[in-house]
């Protein structure tokens, strides 16, 4: 699976949106961008994905670059349940076994 | 919905004790099973993964060995634990290519 690259770390105040950006330059044509969250001491949560067109469900929204080497994760209003770690995640469609490659992911800090 | 059960949720073991870590699913049947580890502020790292019952994928060299005893268990072992087994442990299940459902994880330390 191709490689991502996220910011370390990001804060936010309460209320406010949060864009949270992933590069994936080396994107190939099959890879799906997901994203997952990690609660502190929690396994990982699914949060979106998508392929080509922008996504929204009721978590979140994606926006995706028109030229798919880079997306952005949107929280509309951030809360501080929103503090975790949030991985930008590319998976081959077509690999058999569906296992995810995490990196290091951004710590968001939601600040009151 | 699936729900993964793991156990325990904490463990401390001493260097050279034996592990064993239970994964089952409810919820779904014939499911891909997976074994992540995840070390102190480090990513997660695929440990083993299986698609049916006796069938694991090993994917990386290690001290630990994993198991698929029925289609809704995934077992993850040891003989002899070492100080770098210490970290997080996580059961995922993934059906397709959508998303995948982790357990609560198990915490172990290894002195």
């Amino acid at each position: 699976d191709a490689k991502t690259t996220q910011p370390n770390s990001m804060e936010s105040n309460e209320e406010e949106p949060v864009h949270l950006p992933c590069n994936h330059s080396t994107i190939s044509g099959t890879d799906y961008i997901h994203w997952y969250r990690q609660l502190p001491s929690q396994g990982p949560e699914y949060v979106i994905h998508g392929l080509t067109s922008n996504v929204n469900n009721r978590m979140a929204s994606l926006a995706i670059a028109e030229d798919r080497k880079s997306s952005t994760l949107i929280l509309h209003r951030a809360t501080l349940r929103d503090a975790a770690v949030y991985y930008c995640i590319l998976r081959d469609w077509g690999s058999g076994a569906n296992n995810l490659f995490f990196g290091t992911g951004t710590r968001l800090t939601v600040i009151p | 919905s699936q729900t993964i059960h793991q156990w325990p949720a904490t463990l401390v073991q001493p260097v050279g004790s034996p592990l064993s870590l239970e994964c089952t699913v409810e919820g779904t049947s014939n499911p891909n099973l997976y074994w992540y580890r995840q070390a102190a502020g480090r990513g997660l790292q695929l440990l083993f993964y299986s698609v049916g019952i006796g069938q694991i994928s090993s994917e990386v060299p290690q001290n630990l060995s994993a198991s698929r005893p029925q289609d809704r268990q995934f077992i993850l072992s040891s003989k002899k634990l070492l100080l770098s087994d210490s970290g997080f442990y996580l059961c995922a299940n993934g059906g397709s290519y959508n998303e995948q459902f982790f357990g609560p994880g198990t915490r172990l330390t290894v002195l």
